[in-house]
């Protein structure tokens, strides 16, 4: 099993680039996530879609912007990456098990190792 | 205010020993979920346990089981018979149930643990 499925495994770019992280899940889960990683920091929420067609901001979505081209797919733009940008970015999904919304883990992506010079 | 607090930044234990991850939360939500997570040094995320609000037993997971105290709202993770694979970082997190929190989950700074041989 596949599971979530991240791209690039790492990245370096240069202030003011841009580029686009994938990330796919075949479980069939409703709500898809885009979490940032950052020493002593902990994961901090970035945007995250409940379902197909919405998306939310979360803790800190600016710099960035996301597409939920699908069920399957999320995928996370950093339009001219930043220094600050550097972290280690984490896609999750989730769906509701029986019995209420708040009892389902989220299941994650490798995760994108960015570096930005 | 910070919703969920893990007080020990850094943890060591004797191989084949136990050892108690301390996790404390705040909410006013009846519903809620704890999930545990464990992250090794190659940095993926692991779904470990999870414990609902109204479960009326201690959730457990093969070597793994939650001391959950819901008048004192901790869920520490308890983890039998170390091994030496368990030295990573483990997140305590949380969900509430309240309408419109979409499944966003609320996370701990982490404990780090070495297992010593």
């Amino acid at each position: 099993n596949a599971g979530v499925t991240q791209t690039p495994k790492f990245q370096v770019l240069k202030t003011g680039q841009s580029m686009t992280l994938q990330c796919a899940q075949d479980m069939n889960h409703n709500s898809m996530y885009w979490y940032r990683q950052d020493p002593g920091m902990g994961l901090r929420l970035i945007y995250y879609s409940a379902s197909e067609g919405t998306t939310d901001k979360g803790e800190v979505p600016n710099g960035y912007n996301v597409s939920r081209l699908n069920k399957r797919e999320f995928s996370l733009r950093l339009e001219s990456a930043a220094p600050s940008q550097t972290s280690v970015y984490f896609c999750a999904s989730t769906t509701p098990r029986g019995g209420g919304q708040y009892n389902s883990p989220l299941h994650f992506g490798n995760g994108t190792r960015l570096t930005v010079t | 205010a910070q919703k969920i607090t893990q007080t020990q930044p850094g943890m060591f234990v004797q191989e084949k020993e136990a050892v108690t991850l301390d996790c404390t939360y705040d909410t006013s939500d009846p519903s809620y979920g704890l999930f545990w997570y464990k992250q090794p040094s190659s940095g993926e995320m692991i779904f470990l346990i999870y414990q609902g609000s109204y479960d009326q037993q201690n959730a457990t997971e093969g070597r793994y089981s939650l001391n959950f105290q819901k008048a004192r709202k901790s869920a520490n993770l308890v983890i039998s018979a170390s091994q030496l694979g368990d030295s990573a970082m483990y997140f305590c997190a949380m969900r509430e149930g309240r309408a419109g929190n979409n499944r966003k989950l609320i996370w701990g700074l982490g404990t780090s643990l070495a297992v010593n041989p």
